[in-house]
């Protein structure tokens, strides 16, 4: 089956750039999308087709990919972006989705 | 704004089926070029697609899970549904009901429920 890989943790301080990466073979050819999860709460879409931002996403959310390497950078991070983020997407077929493992941020 | 919330029995035993309801408020399930999935997610664990819906009644499944997974739609009740058959405790999790967003290349989920925990066990 298809898989999406993700470092499982990252910490940054207050002020940092967070960078949390997702890697796949089907990213070249599929978009990926990242949602961000805090703790008894559904997730929230903060990225979409590898680098577009939903309306009301705060601008330090970006998103950027290289080869089968999608990126989501959080500049100037707050206390408040501490929460788990999960890339998604699709097989090469375009018909079966995935998530990666989840990456869970901290704020130190 | 659209909405979605799921609805459906918190306990199960083991080797039954799992029945689970979404119903959508703001908006039509029927309106768009939308698709409406199920997600879930054990406790403590990362986010797995279960399948997804569009109105027509077209389906598609995650493999692992297809041999026991059935996803329908009901337009005139404004719903979907989900019925995972001869559960174990692996089946343990939140089920989220969502939106979904046919892409250029690919889905994504714009809009998702609150989330419902459903426990196998005897």
């Amino acid at each position: 089956s298809y898989e999406l890989t993700q470092p499982p943790s990252v910490s940054v301080s207050p002020g940092q750039t967070a960078r949390i990466t997702c890697s796949g073979d089907a990213l070249p050819k599929q978009y990926a999308y990242w949602y961000q999860q805090k703790p008894g709460q559904a997730p929230v879409l903060v990225i979409y087709k590898d680098t577009e931002r939903p309306s009301g996403i705060p601008e330090r959310f970006s998103g950027s990919s290289s080869g089968t390497t999608v990126t989501l950078t959080i500049s100037a991070v707050q206390a408040e972006d501490e929460a788990d983020y999960y890339c998604q997407s699709a097989d090469s077929s375009g018909t079966h989705l995935e998530f990666g493992g989840g990456t869970k941020l901290t704020v130190l | 704004q659209v909405q979605l919330q799921e609805s459906g029995p918190g306990l199960v035993k083991p080797s039954q089926t799992l029945s689970l309801t979404c119903t959508v408020s703001g908006g039509s399930i029927s309106s768009g070029s939308y698709y409406w999935s199920w997600i879930r997610q054990p406790a403590g664990k990362g986010l797995e697609w279960i399948g997804r819906i569009y109105t027509s009644g077209s389906t598609n499944y995650n493999p692992s899970l297809k041999s026991r997974v059935t996803i329908s739609v009901d337009t005139s009740k404004n719903q979907f549904s989900l019925k995972l058959s001869s559960v174990t405790a692996a089946d343990t999790a939140v089920y989220y009901c969502a939106r979904t967003v046919l892409a250029a290349a690919g889905y994504y989920f714009d809009y998702w429920g609150q989330g419902t925990l459903v426990t196998v066990s005897s």
